[in-house]
């Protein structure tokens, strides 16, 4: 089993839809990083968070410590929000990123 | 722009060939990574460097592997005798002491035929 799991692991929705994606760890953390990367590979950290709720924009992110469960949400998905989405998180005694899978999310106009 | 940046941005080398990758960071960051993704898959850790030093290490990282960052600044990350198990982005981040959050470079593109 990973140590960070998302799900889920393709997304397709229509312009202007509510769009949840959810990440399970199961291992200590100092913090849970959301990332996305477009195509081509360039990385970029959307929140980091270690309790509570962030707010970015159409984008929220919520940690819930206790169960080791995290999700991002786009509120009024649009087509250049597609691009895949990646948890990772950071250990207790180590700065090094530990990713899930990805979720691919494809918003069609 | 200062951001962090990677050269080349892809490489194609045959079998057997050696490849060294070079990862430029944000200037005052400290703290450099090298992570490692294959297609569909989340990025993997290789290593990290704090200033000069080679604080630790994946096991993935196998003897063919070898990374430095000798002045505390640009990192090279080399390949010897590349295996086309080797096909993946080499990735680069950087970030400061005190936070976790990591800074992209757009990664190298390696594949070896």
């Amino acid at each position: 089993k990973n140590e960070v799991e998302q799900s889920p692991q393709n997304l397709t929705a229509q312009e202007g839809e509510f769009i949840t994606i959810n990440c399970s760890y199961s291992v200590g953390i100092s913090a849970l990083h959301w990332l996305q990367q477009h195509p081509g590979g360039g990385i970029v950290s959307l929140f980091m968070l270690s309790s509570g709720k962030k707010k970015h924009g159409r984008l929220i992110a919520t940690i819930n410590i206790q169960e080791k469960h995290s999700s991002l949400h786009i509120t009024a998905s649009h087509p250049r929000d597609s691009a895949v989405y990646i948890c990772a998180v950071s250990g207790v005694d180590t700065d090094k990123l530990i990713f899930g899978t990805g979720t691919r999310l494809q918003v069609f106009p | 722009d200062t951001g962090v940046s990677q050269d080349p941005r892809h490489k194609i080398t045959k079998r057997g060939q050696n490849v060294t990758f070079r990862c430029d960071p944000i200037s005052e960051h400290n703290r450099l990574y090298w992570y490692r993704q294959t297609l569909g898959q989340g990025p993997e850790f290789l290593t990290y460097f704090q200033n000069e030093a080679q604080l630790e290490k994946s096991r993935l990282l196998s003897d063919r592997f070898s990374a430095e960052r000798p002045k505390g600044s640009f990192s090279t990350l080399e390949i010897q005798r590349t295996e086309q198990g080797d096909s993946a982005m080499y990735l680069c981040a950087s970030s400061s002491t005190g936070t976790t959050r990591q800074f992209f470079g757009p990664g190298t593109r390696l594949t070896v035929l």
